[in-house]
């Protein structure tokens, strides 16, 4: 069984702090998707990584694909309050099937 | 814009009930997804359906059925509803596996 261990589980910091959010398998993807979830609504795409090394930023978002493809993390410059919400990190395997992290909570306090 | 829209954002059952949870989408995907979201545990596929009429097991499909009548409607049916089947429940759909999945923005049911 294929697993995607998302670190941590929880996080709550103040405004205009750095955080990092991890994502670590086994298990090596074609790509990985990150989604931010907010209360009362579905999952909305982020960004997809492909290539093994790779690094994309969004704004004050960057995000990094493991060189052997297993692992990502999403990192937040100077978090801001409308950061809140859960981060869900899924990767894609060979079947092109998604396998889901459990996601992290992430508060952000003015 | 993308849509997928779900026929319920809160529904209460009681256990034993029979329970419809529709989703439809508007961008003429061929692939369509049933979730249910529990802290902790993240996202875990119930059933997804890749063409009309076809359907394929997800990882945890005990206890449900899917309905895939028409390209743009994919429902999720609980036969009898039980307690533990209290979750948020998640559709999506994509154009290409390798894509991204369009969610709707979820029923949470609540099973007494």
């Amino acid at each position: 069984t294929q697993l995607l261990e998302q670190s941590p589980q929880f996080l709550s910091i103040q405004e205009g702090e750095n955080l990092t959010v991890y994502c670590n398998s086994s298990s090596v993807f074609s790509s990985l998707q990150w989604y931010r979830q907010e209360p009362g609504e579905g999952p909305v795409l982020l960004v997809t990584v492909v290539t093994g090394g790779e690094v994309k930023k969004l704004k004050r978002l960057t995000f990094q694909f493991g060189d052997a493809r297993k692992d990502s993390s999403l990192h937040i410059t100077a978090a801001q309050p409308g950061d809140t919400g859960l981060y869900l990190c899924a990767g894609q395997d060979s079947n092109y099937q998604l396998i889901w992290g459990a996601g992290t909570k992430l508060i952000i306090k003015p | 814009d993308v849509k997928v829209t779900q026929s319920s954002r809160y529904l209460v059952k009681r256990t034993g009930e029979k329970v419809f949870l529709e989703c439809v989408q508007d961008m003429d995907h061929e692939n369509m997804f049933w979730y249910r979201q529990d802290p902790g545990l993240g996202l875990r596929l119930i059933y997804f359906s890749y063409d009309v009429k076809m359907k394929e097991k997800g990882d945890i499909p005990e206890g449900y059925s899917v309905s895939r009548e028409k390209k743009e409607r994919f429902s999720l049916i609980l036969e009898s509803a039980s307690t533990n089947q209290t979750s948020m429940y998640l559709c999506a759909s994509t154009g290409n596996f390798a894509e991204t999945q369009y969610f709707g923005p979820g029923t949470r049911l609540l099973v007494l």
